[in-house]
């Protein structure tokens, strides 16, 4: 069973601080994506990094994929209230189906 | 939006009753997926289906089965509630379903066994 721990589980921060969350793996992934989910809806796709070493960045946001794409990490820059919500890892490898993390709550204050 | 739409957004029943989700697919995509939420457990994939056919299988109990229709919505079906059932339940569909298509989730059906 391929399992993905997320860390830290529970995150709160100030306006415009920097912060990095982590998800990792001792199971090889073929696939990384960063969804973000708000109350009351579901997940929504933020990226997917297919390559070990792969950087994308999306505004403030830089995801990282491992070089052995076993981990992947998500750093956000001057944070804003905006960010708030669950952010979920998910792998996808040999079976056909994703394995999520189990999600790090943001918190971003005012 | 993401175009995937669940119903009903909130179900309220009694322990040993059976209830119903539905799901409609994104228009194109073949692939829908079945969530279960909850706070102790995270998103927990239950069961995949493409193009009518089931897919994949994740920790589905057996009193949980679903199905996907020649118009490509998909039911899930809840039987023998219990108390620990209460959750969201999530639909999300995708095109192919290969596991790096992304995903497209809808908003969820809350279930509360009471």
């Amino acid at each position: 069973t391929q399992l993905l721990e997320q860390s830290p589980q529970f995150l709160s921060i100030q306006e415009g601080e920097n912060l990095t969350v982590y998800c990792n793996s001792s199971s090889v992934f073929s696939s990384l994506q960063w969804y973000r989910q708000e109350p009351g809806e579901g997940p929504v796709l933020l990226v997917t990094v297919v390559t070990g070493g792969e950087v994308k960045k999306l505004k403030r946001l830089t995801f990282q994929f491992g070089d052995a794409r076993k981990d992947s990490s998500l750093h956000i820059t001057a944070a804003q209230p905006g960010d708030t919500g669950l952010y979920l890892c998910a792998g996808g490898g040999s079976a056909r189906q994703l394995t999520f993390g189990s999600g790090t709550q943001l918190t971003v204050l005012p | 939006d993401s175009g995937v739409t669940q119903t009903p957004k909130h179900l309220i029943t009694a322990t040993g009753q059976r209830v119903t989700l539905r799901c409609s697919p994104r228009s194109g995509d073949l692939s829908v997926y079945w969530y279960q939420q909850s706070l102790d457990q995270g998103l927990q994939f239950l069961i995949q289906y493409y193009n009518g056919e089931e897919r994949a299988k994740g920790n589905i109990l057996e009193r949980f089965s679903a199905q996907q229709f020649p118009d490509l919505h998909s039911e899930l079906n809840l039987s023998s509630l219990e108390l620990g059932d209460s959750a969201l339940y999530f639909c999300a569909s995708s095109l192919s379903g290969r596991s790096y298509n992304e995903q497209f989730f809808g908003p969820g059906t809350r279930l509360t066994v009471l």
